[in-house]
């Protein structure tokens, strides 16, 4: 059975200290991997696709990196407005996606 | 990237009533989808819909309870019909663009 599942739940950051969000997946016919960022009350918004093992992308202080079985989403430096809950999701072949149950993300000043 | 407006953003409904949510989008789609975030759970998969043809509804939902319209190809609408308590959740609808999926901002849906 497909699966995404995040590690971990809820993660506490004092502001500067970095940490790395876990997206491990168990997915036929992979097409492309999701990472999102969603605020109380709001839609989910994109951050990153990755589409192959080794493949990795860079938005200011996030960097998500991919491997045949999971995607790290790395935080560096984070700051108070990087808090929210982080989605991972999955997109199959001829199919919508499958995404994880999120980690929620605080940082501290 | 396609925007989406999303309506309404949040309502509190009596049980037994039904409500319709509205998905505008400002690009012409071919396939919207609607999913369904539970408290503290991830998103789930409602329905796919496509213009000019029936919804194709996930496991665990049925048309009844969930029924979708596409009359064309910026707008769809799903409607929760005859609410329990346990359909209080975030209804929000996407579409695929550009190799992504975009989202709407949500309806925050409370049922007493």
């Amino acid at each position: 059975e497909d699966q995404v599942t995040q590690s971990p739940e809820a993660l506490r950051l004092q502001e500067g200290e970095s940490s790395s969000l876990n997206c491990s997946y168990t997915v036929s016919g992979l097409r492309g991997l999701f990472w999102y960022r969603q605020d109380p009350g709001k839609g989910p918004e994109f951050l990153f696709t990755l589409y192959s093992a080794g493949e990795e992308k860079e938005k200011e202080r996030l960097k998500a990196t991919l491997t045949k079985k999971e995607s790290f989403l790395h935080i560096t430096a984070p700051k108070p407005e990087d808090s929210a809950t982080y989605l991972c999701a999955v997109d199959r072949a001829g199919t919508a996606l499958i995404f994880g149950k999120g980690t929620t993300l605080s940082v501290s000043s | 990237s396609a925007v989406i407006s999303q309506k309404p953003s949040r309502d509190i409904c009596q049980r037994g009533t039904s409500l319709t949510i509205q998905c505008q989008v400002d690009s012409q789609v071919t396939m919207m989808f609607w999913y369904r975030q539970q408290p503290g759970q991830s998103l789930t998969l409602i329905a796919t819909a496509n213009q000019g043809s029936e919804a194709t509804y996930e496991s665990g939902f049925v048309i009844d309870k969930f029924p979708i319209s596409r009359p064309n190809l910026t707008f769809s609408t799903l409607t929760v019909s005859n609410m329990s308590p346990e359909d209080s959740s975030i209804y929000l609808c996407s579409v695929e663009d550009g190799g992504g999926y975009t989202f709407g901002s949500g309806t925050r849906l409370t049922v007493v």
